[in-house]
């Protein structure tokens, strides 16, 4: 069975430093997806990233990086200078023959 | 292009009571899916429509719960009656067909209060 584990419940920033939420997942399958999507107060689910199982390459988009390991079965996500806007509920997910899992989500508050 | 169109946005029921959302997916998406999302926690899959067929609802509480997706376009998801516990966000996702290739287009949401 597919099972995401993000570890860090809540985590508290002060504006500019750098901040990585974790993400460890399961699954039995060699072909898989992974996904990060943010959720603001607003309650939509803001797609952020994708990442098959067979692209390691680490991949950055402006402020935000991601580190896939396969070897620790962990897709890290990265916000290099946070922003009071980066506050969210960041949820990473995995998807395997199109059935999404999601972990329990990392509440990100950026304080100014 | 449009997106993920629900609706109602908000509703407060009163337990035992019945209860019905909308969804409509981005056209010519084949997959949708109804997902709930309990306050404080990730969203969890209730189920997957591949065109009007059911592909899973394993996860789906067949004794209160149904859902539909007649002609293969948009979805209607039932609680009949309502409990305490569905007090949540219910989410409808599409896709073209099918998350894996495609990616997954979500909707803003039904928050159900049960009071």
């Amino acid at each position: 069975a597919q099972k995401v584990t993000q570890a860090q419940t809540e985590i508290s920033v002060v504006e500019k430093e750098d901040v990585t939420l974790d993400c460890v997942y399961e699954t039995r399958d060699t072909t898989y997806y992974l996904f990060w999507y943010k959720q603001p107060p607003s309650g939509e689910l803001v797609f952020l990233i994708r990442r098959n199982s067979f692209d390691e390459q680490n991949e950055i988009s402006g402020r935000y990086s991601w580190n896939f390991q396969k070897s620790t079965s962990s897709f890290n996500f990265t916000i290099t200078a946070s922003q009071v806007v980066d506050s969210a509920v960041y949820f990473c997910a995995l998807s395997e023959r199109s059935r999404l899992t999601f972990g329990e989500g990392t509440q990100l508050t950026v304080n100014p | 292009e449009a997106g993920v169109a629900q609706s109602p946005r908000y509703k407060i029921i009163e337990k035992r009571q019945s209860v019905a959302f909308w969804c409509n997916p981005i056209s010519g998406h084949a997959t949708l899916y109804w997902y709930q999302q309990i306050l404080g926690q990730g969203p969890k899959l209730l189920i997957q429509f591949q065109n009007n067929g059911v592909v899973d609802d394993s996860q789906l509480p067949k004794d209160r719960f149904s859902a539909e997706r007649l002609k293969g376009v948009d979805s209607t998801l039932k609680i009949q009656p309502a409990k305490l516990e569905d007090s949540a966000v219910y989410l409808c996702a599409s896709s073209l067909q099918g998350g894996d290739n495609y990616g997954y287009t979500f909707g803003s949401g039904t928050r159900l209060t049960v009071v």
